[in-house]
């Protein structure tokens, strides 16, 4: 079965506390990307990654970065959380549009 | 400017009250348009993908449509498990996704 997994999926943070959301596909595709999702403004792009070592920058890549070293794994990094980056955030898949369950995370 | 806009914001329908929900965009060089649907506390749940004006795909209650301007997502004699949020994305040249702001479909039985 077709999985793409996030981890955690809820977390409470402070400002300033590194943290990184994990995301992992057993599709072994190329094109994944996260997302964030805020009431009013809907899912908005931070980064994606087209294969191994290749990653771009979305609409609102401020304040977080990725790695992808290997085609299964793309986790998101925030080197120094904000509380505006309180958000339910989403890993997906894109070559056969498959989103992850979701990461709630609240920054005080 | 890549742009999708989605109408109505919500709508409550009774069981069974056929209606329509519209996705309009602007995009530079359309790769495909997408419907999904999310259900709370969930990702999304891929639909259907629409890739040139005038095609057409059905799954079940739902039927996605596609004009050089526009989609519409059509639910025929919906049930109260149809209740989610509808959402809408445009993939541009670029290969990136630009999705709406989604539309809250309510079903009362």
């Amino acid at each position: 079965e077709a999985q793409v997994t996030q981890n955690p999926r809820y977390l409470i943070t402070v400002t300033g506390k590194k943290l990184t959301v994990t995301c992992s596909q057993n599709m072994n595709h190329e094109y994944m990307s996260w997302y964030r999702q805020d009431p009013g403004l809907g899912l908005r792009q931070i980064y994606y990654s087209m294969n191994v070592e290749v990653t771009d920058k979305g609409d609102v890549p401020e304040g977080y970065k990725v790695s992808r070293k290997e085609k299964r794994n793309f986790p998101l990094i925030l080197e120094s959380p904000s509380p505006n980056q309180t958000s339910l955030y989403f890993c997906a898949q894109e070559e056969t549009q498959y989103f992850g369950p979701g990461t709630r995370l609240l920054v005080l | 400017e890549d742009q999708v806009t989605q109408s109505p914001e919500a709508l409550r329908l009774q069981e069974g009250e056929s209606s329509s929900l519209n996705c309009s965009y602007t995009v530079s060089g359309l790769r495909g348009l997408f419907w999904y649907r999310q259900d709370p506390g969930k990702g999304p749940e891929f639909l259907f993908t629409l890739y040139s004006a005038g095609e057409e795909k059905e799954k079940e209650r739902l039927k996605a449509t596609l004009t050089k301007k526009e989609s519409f997502l059509h639910i025929t004699a919906p049930k109260p498990e149809d209740s989610a949020t509808y959402l809408c994305a445009v993939q541009a040249a670029s290969y990136k996704l630009i999705f709406g702001s989604g539309t809250r479909l309510l079903v009362r039985p």
